[in-house]
């Protein structure tokens, strides 16, 4: 079975920095890909960025980042130039092509940002 | 523009009264998802339907059913809600066979319904 860990119940940056959310994932599988999704307060779940275990490149999307480390099974987001609009609940979630592709998500990370 | 809706965005009921959440979508998406989500938790699977097939997760309580009448809707009924029941409901969509292996399978949420018990 997958499991996914997000240490950092809560977060908060000062707007216009960076912060960093952490995950960590177990799994014995090999192909698999990696998400961050956001929750807004009130607001539906979006992807923010999706990582494919077999590229070793990074994902980027514009302010969002990820420092993949497979043998670590370490995947954590960097968000550049935080900006207000950017406070939410962060998920970090896991998807195995091998057996199913169900979405296992970490338990969130709140992220505040301030002005 | 294309979508997964939820209503009603928030709904009170008694305890044990039936209720039942709709979830539709504009993406012509043949897989839906229920997923229960309790405050500050992860969102926990209970269901899917590829099409029309169903696929009940092992821990799903009983109390829990899901209907989908045809591709744009479906629906979630709680038949005696309890107390511990009181969650936010996410519908999720998809276009791939989840039980296909080697293949990608991006959801896209709906806004949930928030469902509170008293």
């Amino acid at each position: 079975a997958q499991t996914v860990t997000q240490s950092q119940p809560e977060m908060s940056v000062q707007e216009a920095e960076t912060v960093t959310l952490s995950c960590t994932y177990d799994t014995s599988e090999n192909n698999y890909y990696l998400f961050w999704y956001k929750q807004p307060p009130s607001r539906q779940m979006i992807l923010v960025i999706r990582q494919e275990a077999y590229k070793q490149q990074n994902a980027t999307e514009n302010r969002f980042s990820v420092n993949f480390q497979k043998a670590a099974k370490s995947f954590s987001l960097k968000i550049s130039d935080s900006q207000l609009g950017d406070t939410a609940m962060y998920f970090c979630a896991f998807m195995t092509t091998e057996a199913g592709n169900m979405l296992t998500f970490g338990g969130g990370t709140r992220l505040m940002v301030k002005p | 523009d294309a979508m997964v809706i939820q209503n009603p965005r928030y709904q009170v009921t008694q305890f044990g009264k039936p209720v039942t959440l709709s979830c539709s979508q504009t993406l012509n998406h043949n897989v839906m998802y229920w997923y229960q989500q309790k405050s500050s938790q992860a969102p926990k699977l209970l269901f899917h339907y590829y099409d029309k097939d169903f696929n009940n997760e092992a821990d799903t309580p009983d109390n829990f059913q899901s209907r989908r009448p045809n591709t744009s809707f479906c629906f979630l009924d709680i038949r005696s809600p309890g107390l511990g029941d009181a969650a936010m409901y996410l519908c999720a969509t998809s276009t791939t066979n989840p039980r296909a292996k080697n293949e990608y399978n991006e959801q896209f949420f709906g806004p949930g319904t928030r469902l509170t018990v008293l």
